[in-house]
């Protein structure tokens, strides 16, 4: 178990929807990352919240968003759901930025299905 | 932004035999280098990790080195078993960035 907790662990929808994926970071962490992962792709990084700031942007959508709460969860959302958005979607965290010791840890992921 | 290229895309290896995977970065700064393991369905695990003033590092079966100068670190994996067959992951860090995957390596270890 790498700490990381996400929810829910799968989520099936229609397309056109809206859902949101939930995730706790590791204990101490005040990193938290989101990754997109299609079938038999490799891990598309979406954005990184540190103590509540945005920090960095990769490929995500307009129809995606997120944020980090006070307490340190993140949550992304995502909207008007497609066909192509269905994925696995991790969360990862990790202690801090700029430290000499950073690791990166992931959640079981949340398999989002859109039908 | 920091590019990583990893090699083979696809590995079959018979057990008992020895995998290397391959990966190049672009950034000199960059100053962490962990691998991940990732099973159908499941997360990416951390294996193993190397810091920037260290040249080689095993644990077990799997070890990874580093070459700061040709900007490259390999993950080798000795004595395969059917359980190491997975997806591979490379990342490459860069204190106050951000951490950045290769595209992965399928590795398949065959009884």
């Amino acid at each position: 178990d790498s700490g990381v907790t996400q929810t829910p662990k799968h989520l099936i929808t229609a397309t056109g929807q809206r859902v949101t994926l939930r995730c706790s970071p590791r204990s101490g962490d005040l990193s938290v990352y989101w990754y997109q992962q299609s079938l038999d792709q490799g891990l598309q990084f979406l954005i990184q919240y540190y103590n509540g700031e945005e920090r960095a942007k990769g490929n995500i959508l307009e129809r995606f968003s997120a944020q980090q709460f006070p307490d340190l969860h993140s949550e992304l959302n995502l909207s008007s759901l497609e066909l192509g958005d269905s994925a696995l979607y991790f969360c990862a965290s990790s202690r801090t930025q700029g430290a000499t010791n950073e690791k990166l840890f992931f959640g079981s992921g949340t398999q989002l299905s859109v039908l | 932004g920091e590019n990583v290229e990893q090699h083979p895309s696809t590995l079959s290896v018979q057990e008992g035999d020895s995998a290397v995977i391959k990966c190049t970065y672009s950034d000199s700064a960059s100053n962490y280098f962990p691998w991940y393991k990732q099973e159908l369905g499941k997360r990416p695990q951390l294996i193993i990790d190397i810091r920037s003033n260290v040249g080689e590092k095993k644990d077990q079966r799997i070890a990874v080195t580093l070459n700061k100068t040709a900007k490259h670190f390999s993950l080798h994996i000795t004595e395969t078993q059917p359980e190491d067959s997975a997806v591979y992951f490379c990342a490459v860090y860069n204190y106050g960035q951000n951490f950045v995957f290769g595209p992965g390596t399928r590795l398949s270890v065959l009884p």
